[in-house]
């Protein structure tokens, strides 16, 4: 059974441009969260989809958007990218809450490293 | 508000001898807890949970952990360490009153050294 998919690995953006990382969930899995992870602030939730509904919301500006496709594959987007934004961006995706094993295991994919200059 | 904390940033463990990697949470309502670990390079690799019933989990790779619900605290432990256990250790709450929400909320992580 294939894992978390995030897409590209490895990228580098300058100041001022914007970037859109991929997530390909664990087939029948059909949330998805996002977070940001740096030395400083550690793992920090974006944003957190079901359905293509965008459930739950952290606390990042206007910048952080993302979208959930009827497949369940998941895209973050930030614009106007400053040098803070510099970091692991993982994806994970899970069951919806109803799953009648109980809490629900977050499953990562590898994270997307960006490096803004 | 949930939050977790990990009081230590770095644990250096003999290999062969017991280790122990601490975490203590706060939530509301009743949590469910989680601990991940993370290699170089690589997202984090689910450990184990607790939901409800024995305080004693056992969890994958030999780790174990034991919730307190009267202390807050969620430890990890294993009690023979290898150096292969060297990563970085991520304790976790979910505030389960939150119904619907998957947002889990994380310490700020434990770097486990096992030194041969």
């Amino acid at each position: 059974k294939a894992g978390v998919t995030q897409t590209p690995r490895y990228l580098i953006k300058t100041r001022g441009q914007q970037v859109t990382l991929s997530c390909s969930p664990i087939s029948g899995h059909r949330s998805v969260s996002w977070y940001q992870q740096t030395p400083g602030q550690g793992l920090q939730f974006l944003f957190e989809y079901f359905s293509e509904t965008q459930r739950n919301k952290g606390n990042f500006p206007g910048r952080f958007s993302g979208r959930q496709f009827s497949n369940s594959r998941s895209e973050m987007n930030v614009s106007t990218l400053e040098l803070g934004d510099s970091a692991l961006y993982l994806c994970a995706s899970s069951f919806p809450r109803g799953d009648p094993s109980g809490a629900n295991v977050l499953t990562f994919g590898a994270g997307s490293r960006l490096t803004v200059l | 508000a949930q939050s977790v904390a990990q009081p230590e940033d770095q644990v250096n463990v003999a290999e062969g001898n017991p280790l122990t990697v601490k975490c203590t949470y706060s939530v509301s309502g009743n949590p469910y807890l989680f601990w991940y670990v993370q290699y170089p390079n690589r997202g984090l690799q689910f450990l184990l949970k607790y939901i409800t019933g024995d305080n004693l989990v056992k969890g994958s790779y030999g780790f174990e952990a034991e919730f307190n619900k009267s202390q807050t605290s969620f430890h990890l432990k294993k009690p023979s360490a290898l150096v292969s256990d060297s990563a970085l250790y991520f304790c976790a709450v979910r505030d389960i009153s939150n119904f619907g929400n998957e947002k889990l909320t994380f310490g700020t992580g434990t770097r486990l050294t096992i030194i041969p």
